[in-house]
């Protein structure tokens, strides 16, 4: 138990569906973040919320579309994905510019 | 472009043994130095920050810090099977902000073998 919970942590999808990525963290941190990790490629950070405001996209594709409603969720929606999009999705919060906490992930296939 | 390179191993090691894993950055101004360990299928768990020039010990791991060479290094004694994962160097690079932005490394995989 990290304190950041993904759901789910499975997704399979087809390139027309419309999905999303949830993410909640329980530890009364001030910033969310969405990592991407693919096969044999560093970790990819995509956006930052502050305050749930964001403060950063990381020339992440349109089909790609983040959510904050208040500082303990972030959302990530999905929309007419590639199969290349097929990746390992991270949710991630911290307090300070000290210490970044991940959650589990959740693993997404594109067919 | 904020770089940060490591080798990508594998790296082999008898149990028992020190393992060493390095890290370079590009940026000189980067204020933040952690390294993660990442088992196989699950998320990066943060086991060592270092900020200052030097060593920081904390347990069987050692972190090493050389702003001026732009180096930072993890130094893991008494190596166990356990210890198998694949190792991240992240950098933060962002000065007097109050977010942890990380850029990573590809990692490293490191395998102890009894």
């Amino acid at each position: 138990e990290t304190g950041v919970t993904q759901t789910p942590r499975h997704l399979v999808m087809g390139m027309t569906n419309k999905k999303s990525l949830k993410c909640e963290q329980h530890l009364g941190h001030n910033a969310m973040y969405w990592y991407k990790q693919s096969a044999k490629k560093p970790l990819e950070l995509m956006f930052v919320y502050n305050f749930k405001e964001q403060t950063e996209n990381n020339s992440v594709p349109s089909r790609f579309s983040p959510e904050c409603p208040n500082s303990s969720h972030l959302f990530l929606h999905l929309h007419t994905l590639q199969p290349e999009d097929s990746a390992l999705y991270l949710c991630a919060s911290s307090p300070d510019r000290s210490t970044i906490y991940f959650g589990e992930g959740s693993w997404l296939t594109v067919v | 472009q904020k770089e940060v390179e490591q080798n990508s191993g594998p790296l082999s090691v008898p149990e028992g043994a020190i393992a060493s894993l390095n890290c370079t950055y590009s940026d000189r101004g980067s204020q933040s130095f952690f390294w993660y360990r990442q088992y196989s299928g699950k998320s990066p768990e943060l086991i060592m920050s270092i900020y200052s020039n030097g060593d920081k010990e904390d347990g069987r791991f050692t972190a090493q810090l050389n702003k001026a060479s732009q180096y930072v290094s993890l130094l893991i004694r008494d190596s166990q099977p356990s210890d198998s994962a694949t190792y991240l160097c992240a950098v933060n690079p962002d000065r007097g902000s109050t977010l942890g932005r990380l850029y990573f490394g590809r990692g490293t995989q490191l395998t102890v073998w009894p």
